[in-house]
């Protein structure tokens, strides 16, 4: 069975500071990867997905994540982060064999201090 | 945002009782989830289905069941509530005809607490 792990469980950072969570995966086939943000009191929501190509990707909000297949890694990044990036972020992975559904990693809640 | 509702927003109930929550798209999607939401887990997979009448289990299915009857709604049935099952349940919906190229939309939850 797939597996998705967050080692990083609870950042705290300053505003402007860079960010980088982690995320791995135990699957060695092919996989697609999501990444989903969730701020407080709000459902999920999309921030980027990796399906094939450019294993750099770009998303909302500034955000982006690079795939590299031989770490089995999907790092979420960002350059500067704001206040308002406070939120949980989540890690998603389906295995890509026709059952849709995600395995999600544990969440890491992020604090960003103003 | 997705069109996607669920209904309650909250609810609380005592051990013992049957609850039913309810999904609603409005994207005329095929494939709907359940998800539960509890701290340290993330979100694991309750159970699923790819079309009308069509369901199947996910990791955590045990306690619960489903229907869909109609492409729009999806709902969730606990037969019969227990504390364990205090979480926050997430309906999803995704469209895409390849399992490669699937997305899942999130709705807004609903925060069930059984005493």
């Amino acid at each position: 069975a797939q597996s998705v792990s967050q080692h990083n469980h609870h950042v705290i950072l300053s505003e402007a500071a860079s960010l980088e969570l982690g995320c791995n995966y135990s699957y060695g086939g092919t996989v697609n990867l999501f990444w989903y943000v969730q701020y407080p009191g709000q459902h999920l929501q999309l921030l980027l997905k990796y399906f094939s190509g450019d294993p750099l990707v770009k998303g909302i909000k500034g955000f982006e994540a690079e795939f590299i297949k031989s770490k089995f890694s999907f790092n979420l990044r960002k350059p500067s982060v704001q206040w308002s990036d406070t939120a949980e972020y989540f890690c998603a992975v389906n295995a890509n064999t026709g059952r849709r559904a995600l395995t999600f990693g544990s969440g890491t809640r992020l604090q960003v201090q103003p | 945002d997705a069109g996607i509702t669920q209904s309650p927003r909250h609810k609380v109930t005592e051990t013992g009782t049957p609850v039913t929550l309810r999904c609603h798209q409005t994207e005329n999607h095929r494939y709907m989830y359940w998800y539960r939401q509890d701290p340290g887990h993330g979100l694991r997979l309750i159970h699923y289905s790819y079309g009308v009448k069509d369901t199947d289990k996910g990791e955590v299915s045990d306690g619960y069941s489903v229907s869909r009857s109609k492409t729009e709604d999806f709902l969730l049935t606990l037969e019969s509530a227990t504390s364990s099952q205090t979480s926050v349940y997430f309906c999803a919906i995704s469209e895409s005809r390849l399992a490669g190229t699937d997305t899942q939309y999130f709705g807004p939850g609903t925060r069930l607490t059984v005493l």
